[in-house]
């Protein structure tokens, strides 16, 4: 069965740091997404990317944010400067022309 | 505020029952609803959708049931098991096309007694 890939499953980082997650969608879908969920809260919405550019984004996506798909399959997440606050588990998604969106088993983002 | 949203934070129940997961929805134009079922330290699992031309779909030991004049959906799992033990997510969609985007609730806890 077709699956998101997340990669690392957990990163820790010093704040101030610079983090990539990485995720590969599922491979015949065309939009993008990339949610975050602290702990004990509810899983939410940051951007989604279509296109090659980002279609919408929340307003926790700030400029110390940003997306890419460097090439036909992955997807990454870019936090130039981490902030304590930024720890939390981010998950990438995918859907098809329809919408479900399917998830990564996420990637558990420690900042010390 | 939210426009997603559970009754309840916590369900317990012994295997072998129904369970009943409630969510309601504030937003009159919502159309797509989602519930996801998440496992500790994974991400949210697709269970069952439901679209709101429908007012009732079934899965595999689930079904979901749209009530459009209160706002109210639920998922219900028959004969539960320690399995199904999770977190369990309703889901707005909204946008479309390229705007696609998920509103979560903040989640019922079910733990499965065995």
């Amino acid at each position: 069965e077709p699956e998101v890939t997340q990669t690392p499953s957990h990163q820790v980082t010093q704040m101030g740091q610079e983090v990539i997650l990485r995720c590969v969608p599922i491979s015949n879908h065309l939009y993008f997404y990339w949610y975050r969920q602290i702990l004990g809260q509810k899983v939410e919405f940051l951007v989604s990317f279509y296109n090659n550019e980002i279609s919408e984004k929340s307003e926790i996506f700030d400029d110390q944010f940003s997306v890419e798909r460097p090439d036909g399959s992955n997807f990454t997440l870019k936090i130039r400067s981490t902030k304590l606050e930024d720890s939390a588990m981010y998950f990438c998604a995918s859907s098809d022309l329809f919408g479900l969106m399917f998830f990564g088993s996420g990637t558990q983002l420690s900042v010390l | 505020g939210e426009s997603v949203g559970l009754h309840l934070p916590t369900l317990s129940v012994q295997e072998g029952d129904n369970s009943i997961i409630n969510c309601a929805y504030s937003n009159s134009a919502s159309d797509y609803f989602i519930w996801y079922k998440q496992e500790s330290g994974k991400g949210p699992q697709f269970i069952i959708d439901i679209r709101s031309n429908m007012d009732k779909r079934q899965g595999q030991r689930v079904t979901v049931l749209l009530n459009k004049t209160v706002k109210h959906l639920s998922l219900q799992i028959a004969a539960t098991q320690p399995g199904d033990s999770a977190v369990y997510f309703c889901a707005e969609m909204g946008g479309g096309g390229s705007n696609y985007k998920l509103t979560f609730g903040k989640g019922t806890l079910l733990t499965v007694n065995p």
